[in-house]
């Protein structure tokens, strides 16, 4: 693994509450993805970014659902009002540039909504 | 559209057995293919690759030839270890496209 973090590791919200994921590209990657695992499903993509840019939202959720990667920072996903549904797995990877066809996994943030 | 369907799990097999593991593709122009690996309580890691027809991406003894013929990239492995014990994921970006296509993943469990 080429060092995407991810955290937290694991999140527990109830319902309605928001759940903020967070991730660290590997250093000197500027090109951000979203993915989510449901149970016993593969992952699906959900967004891409660049720093201070929304490329390609085809896979989010039209609502509740946001993401963004400032200028300095993190990228976060942020999820509103939680529901059972969105317990998943959430995976962040990073690429160097958008043409790249290699992207590296962060370890992914285990999201449970009760 | 674009889709990736692969051999359902899970696979046990014995040590030194050999690996099959199925995958084929729907995707329009000319997918890059990718197989992932996703060890217990780990991200996903790239195993190994191919951007174009008949290329056969290889890694840790791991093999994976893209037929367009047969829009398959199965994944193949002479004699397997327990440290191969993990999940299986085949993916492509299509042509022109920056995110992965996934399929369902196939668990696979190598007993001594």
């Amino acid at each position: 693994n080429a060092g995407v973090m991810q955290n937290p590791r694991h999140l527990v919200r109830r319902r309605g509450q928001e759940a903020r994921l967070r991730c660290s590209p590997v250093k000197g990657h500027s090109h951000v993805y979203w993915y989510r695992q449901l149970p016993e499903e593969g992952l699906k993509f959900m967004v891409y970014l660049q720093k201070e840019n929304i490329i390609d939202e085809s896979g989010m959720p039209k609502e509740r659902f946001s993401a963004e990667f400032p200028k300095e920072g993190p990228s976060i996903l942020r999820i509103q009002q939680v529901v059972r549904g969105d317990s998943a797995a959430y995976f962040c990877a990073s690429s160097r540039t958008g043409r790249d066809n290699e992207q590296f996994f962060g370890p992914g943030t285990r999201l449970t909504v009760l | 559209g674009n889709s990736v369907t692969q051999m359902e799990g899970p696979v046990t097999l014995s040590e030194e057995a050999f690996l099959t593991i199925n995958c084929t593709y729907t995707a329009t122009g000319y997918p890059s293919l990718f197989w992932y690996v996703q060890y217990p309580g780990e991200g996903l890691q790239l195993l190994l690759k191919a951007t174009k027809a008949d290329d056969k991406g290889s890694n840790k003894g791991f093999e994976a030839t893209y037929r367009k013929e047969t829009t398959s990239f199965h994944l193949e492995k002479g004699s397997v270890q327990v440290s191969d014990s993990a999940v299986y994921f085949c993916a492509l970006t299509p042509t022109g496209a920056n995110n992965l296509f996934f399929g369902t993943g196939t668990r696979l469990t190598v007993i001594p």
